[in-house]
This record gives structure tokens, C-alpha cells and sequence, in this order.
């Protein structure tokens, strides 16, 4: 199947701190997606592109199709402690509508 | 709307011991998934349905199977749970084309001993 590589793996930060992360890919991704999972649930949906060099902002969270199609990348400005939680990245390639997903970034935000 | 319901939320099994978990949505999305997910690894596609009475493997099929005879309801059944098969497990549904992206459920988190 298609290999998602994300990093990084996890991050500390400082609350106030801007954060950025990224996905990639060895083949060409139509849809990217952007999902936070918080403790004991389920992954959100947070952010989804659908074309090479869109870039959508959701409140503090932005997050860029690449102009390769083979990357993406999600910023976080002015974390906060509810921030805390892992984000995976996920896409769909060729005919399939399925998403392959990342092994995520585990962020966590130190008041 | 509930959105997609898992149950159990916990379950313990013992080796070769069968069961089933149980998904359902409520939002009459044609495409349903299984995923487990375990620390490091992301989660993983096991099952998945375009539709109902259409199935197809995932990525990490061996040991579960899966039917949709009805569009709300997507079981996942372990035959002979192994201790290799203790993860979380997460339902997943969505529109047509999955564009929109997928709407999880919270999860059954299963321990073989």
C-alpha cells in the first residue's frame, strides 16, 4: 500500500509556540487530509485539500496541498494547551477513495 | 445525530475466543472502514466497504472478516482472537467519495490475554 512518512513523531512545545508538521510521500496524493485525535477517541477531521498548492486555514490551523502533490504540511500558530493530542495526516492516490493514513505526530503543549 | 457508534467500548478476550464488533452510522454514507491503530504505527486499514454487499481488504485482513448487508451496519468479526490482534479499533463511514473525509467513531480498545 501507499507509505505515508510524517514527522515529526512528537513534539514538546511551550504554549504561545507555533508549530509545524509535515507529510510525505514517494507518490503523487489527490486529496490530503488533516485529522487530530484527542485522548480515548476518535480522529476529527480538521483540514482536507483537494488541489496541489491550496492552502486552507481553519481558525489557528493551516495546512498546504504541496505543488509536487507528494507533501503536505500542517501549521499550528499560538498553541494552546487543548492543542495537545496526535495529528495524522491522511490521502487518497490513483482511483481509490480510501485514505492511507500516517503514523501521526504526537503533540503535546506545556503550559 | 449520533454519527457512528462502536460498541463495546472495552473488551477482554481470551485466546481463540471469537466476537464481533459492532459499527453503525446514521448519516446514510455509502463508504464504511475498519482501522486498528497501535502506538507507532498509525492506523491501519483492515476492511472496507464501497457500499452494501461489497467488501474488500485492507492492508491487515488476516484474521477478521467482515459483511454489510445493510448501509447503516459494518460488524467486524475476529474468528480466533490471538494475542497479536490486542489495538484499538476504529469504525470509520463517509460520502460517496470520500472527499469529505471520514467520520470516526470512538474506538473499542480489545485485550487478548
Amino acid at each position: 500500500g501507499q507509505q505515508l512518512n510524517q514527522s515529526p513523531q512528537s513534539m514538546f512545545i511551550q504554549e504561545g509556540e507555533d508549530v509545524s508538521m509535515n507529510c510525505t510521500s514517494s507518490s503523487i496524493f489527490n486529496t490530503w487530509l488533516w485529522y487530530k485525535q484527542d485522548p480515548g477517541e476518535g480522529p476529527v477531521l480538521l483540514i482536507a485539500l483537494y488541489k496541489a498548492g491550496e492552502l486552507t486555514s481553519n481558525g489557528r490551523l493551516t495546512a498546504q496541498f504541496g505543488i509536487t502533490r507528494k507533501d503536505s504540511f500542517l501549521n499550528i500558530s499560538a498553541s494552546i494547551p487543548s492543542d495537545v493530542g496526535i495529528y495524522f495526516c491522511a490521502g487518497t492516490s490513483g482511483g481509490s477513495y480510501i485514505p492511507t493514513f500516517g503514523r501521526g505526530t504526537s503533540l503535546i503543549v506545556h503550559p | 445525530n449520533a454519527g457512528v457508534t462502536q460498541t463495546p467500548k472495552f473488551q477482554v478476550l481470551k485466546t481463540g475466543q471469537s466476537m464481533t464488533l459492532q459499527c453503525a452510522q446514521d448519516m446514510n454514507h455509502e463508504y464504511m472502514s475498519w482501522y486498528r491503530q497501535d502506538p507507532g504505527m498509525g492506523l491501519r486499514l483492515i476492511h472496507y466497504s464501497v457500499g452494501a454487499g461489497i467488501t474488500d481488504q485492507g492492508e491487515v485482513p488476516n484474521g477478521y472478516n467482515v459483511s454489510r448487508s445493510t448501509t447503516e451496519d459494518f460488524p467486524l468479526r475476529l474468528l480466533s482472537a490471538a494475542p497479536s490482534q490486542t489495538s484499538v479499533y476504529f469504525c470509520a463511514s463517509s460520502r460517496g467519495q470520500a472527499l469529505y473525509g471520514y467520520t470516526f467513531g470512538s474506538g473499542t480498545r480489545l485485550t487478548v490475554v
